[in-house]
């Protein structure tokens, strides 16, 4: 099993549907990130979490710490937000900021 | 402030030969990681890295694969005797993680995607 378990794998939508990603962990951690990879394979970093909500543009994210859950949503979805997200997070074990990543949720907003 | 680059882009190798991935951190960073994203598969932890010193290199395989941050220039990722399965994408992130601070934004590259034929 996984560290990182993000579902659903694969989302289609329409245009202006309000969408809803999660993930799930297994260790403690000290941060969650949410990571959005562009179909051309850039990677830009959304949110970082420790604890509570945030909140940029259509974009919220969430964390539960006890019930080792985030959740990113997305408000009025368009067809530019399709794209994978990415869901990472540190383990308090280890050394650094090194990031344990899920495996992607396939995000494609149709107009 | 430019953003953590990476070159080349896209590099393509022949079986046995040597790749060399170089990786500038954003402007006061000094902490990188390397990460691979073999094709169809998530991104994984390879080695983290500060000015001069290799903290953790639990992800990387143990042989070919070497890493180092010198006190000048970039960072470099070395593949030597390349093989088929090292093809994939390798990003490299920094973050400024300052003592005392647990939790930083990692800043990621746009990737090098190597192809060895």
């Amino acid at each position: 099993k996984n560290e990182v378990e993000q579902s659903p794998q694969n989302l289609t939508a329409q245009e202006g549907e309000f969408i809803t990603i999660n993930c799930s962990y297994s260790v403690g951690i000290s941060a969650l990130h949410w990571l959005q990879q562009h179909p051309g394979g850039g990677i830009v970093s959304l949110f970082m979490l420790s604890s509570g909500k945030k909140k940029h543009g259509r974009l919220i994210a969430t964390i539960n710490i006890q019930e080792k859950h985030s959740s990113l949503h997305i408000t009025a979805s368009h067809p530019r937000d399709s794209a994978v997200y990415i869901c990472a997070v540190r383990s308090r074990e280890t050394s650094g900021s090194r990031l344990t990543f899920g495996e992607g949720t396939q995000l494609t907003v149709n107009p | 402030n430019a953003g953590v680059m990476q070159n080349p882009r896209h590099l393509v190798r022949r079986r046995g030969q040597e790749a060399r991935l170089r990786c500038s951190p954003m402007k006061g960073h000094s902490h990188v990681y390397w990460y691979r994203q073999l094709p169809e598969e998530g991104l994984k932890f390879m080695v983290y890295l500060q000015k001069e010193n290799i903290i953790d290199e639990s992800g990387m395989p143990k042989e070919r694969f070497s890493a180092e941050f010198p006190k000048e220039g970039p960072s470099i990722l070395r593949i030597q005797q390349v093989v088929r399965g090292d093809s994939a994408a390798y990003f490299c992130a920094s973050s400024p993680l300052y003592e005392g601070q647990s939790t930083d934004t990692q800043y990621f590259g746009p990737g090098t995607r190597l192809t060895v034929l």
